[in-house]
């Protein structure tokens, strides 16, 4: 089927820590992927996107790259700050134009 | 800037009270998305419109009808809110023009249920 796994959490970090959030689909073809992040009370913001095999999405210090090898798109910061809590949702684009959503991971970074 | 607008923020309505929320988009998508996302969850598609044309997922509540009058706006209707409805509706839009592109979701609006 087509499905959207990700890491559960919460995950609580101390500021500088390094992130890594995994993410793993289930698809045919080669589907869009993208990071979505949630602040408290907000709507989604799309943090970061790659449309194809090996292209690698960046933004604002975080990374993920589209492995079709391992299924994965797994998101990464190298120095998180406390402005970065937030819950991210990992999503694949389907071909009748639908998001399928991971469950979200809910992230603290601490002072 | 072109954005995703939601009115309002903040919604409260009495049980079984009709309630409708909106949505309007600058972005001149051609598909708009209607969310249900309660607490600690992923956003739950209830329906979309591509162009004109609609399209119910098959375990939206018959509760839950929408209207897309233009390409700018999209209301979600409410038409018998249960204490259960309460949660955040988030409105999305994207372009589809033959492969799948980004959506872009506007600010939600909470709704609570007295």
């Amino acid at each position: 089927g087509n499905s959207v796994t990700q890491m559960e959490g919460p995950v609580t970090l101390s500021e500088e820590a390094f992130l890594t959030i995994n993410c793993t689909y289930t698809a045919t073809g080669y589907p869009s992927l993208f990071w979505y992040v949630q602040y408290p009370g907000e709507g989604l913001q799309l943090l970061l996107k790659a449309t194809k095999a090996d292209d690698k999405g960046s933004n604002k210090g975080f990374e993920a790259t589209y492995r079709k090898e391992t299924t994965s798109f797994h998101l990464e910061k190298g120095s998180v700050q406390v402005s970065d809590s937030a819950v991210y949702f990992c999503a694949r684009g389907r071909s009748n134009y639908k998001l399928t959503f991971g469950k979200g991971t809910l992230l603290t970074v601490n002072p | 800037d072109a954005m995703v607008i939601q009115n309002p923020r903040y919604q409260v309505t009495q049980f079984g009270k009709p309630v409708t929320l909106s949505c309007s988009q600058t972005l001149n998508h051609n598909v708009m998305y209607w969310y249900q996302q309660k607490s600690s969850q992923a956003p739950k598609l209830l329906f979309h419109y591509y162009d004109k044309d609609f399209n119910n997922e098959a375990d939206t509540p018959d509760n839950f009808q929408s209207r897309r009058p233009n390409t700018s706006f999209c209301f979600l209707d409410i038409r018998s809110p249960g204490l259960g409805d309460a949660a955040m509706y988030l409105c999305a839009t994207s372009r589809f023009r033959g492969h799948y592109t980004e959506a872009f979701f506007g600010q939600g609006t909470r709704l609570t249920v007295v």
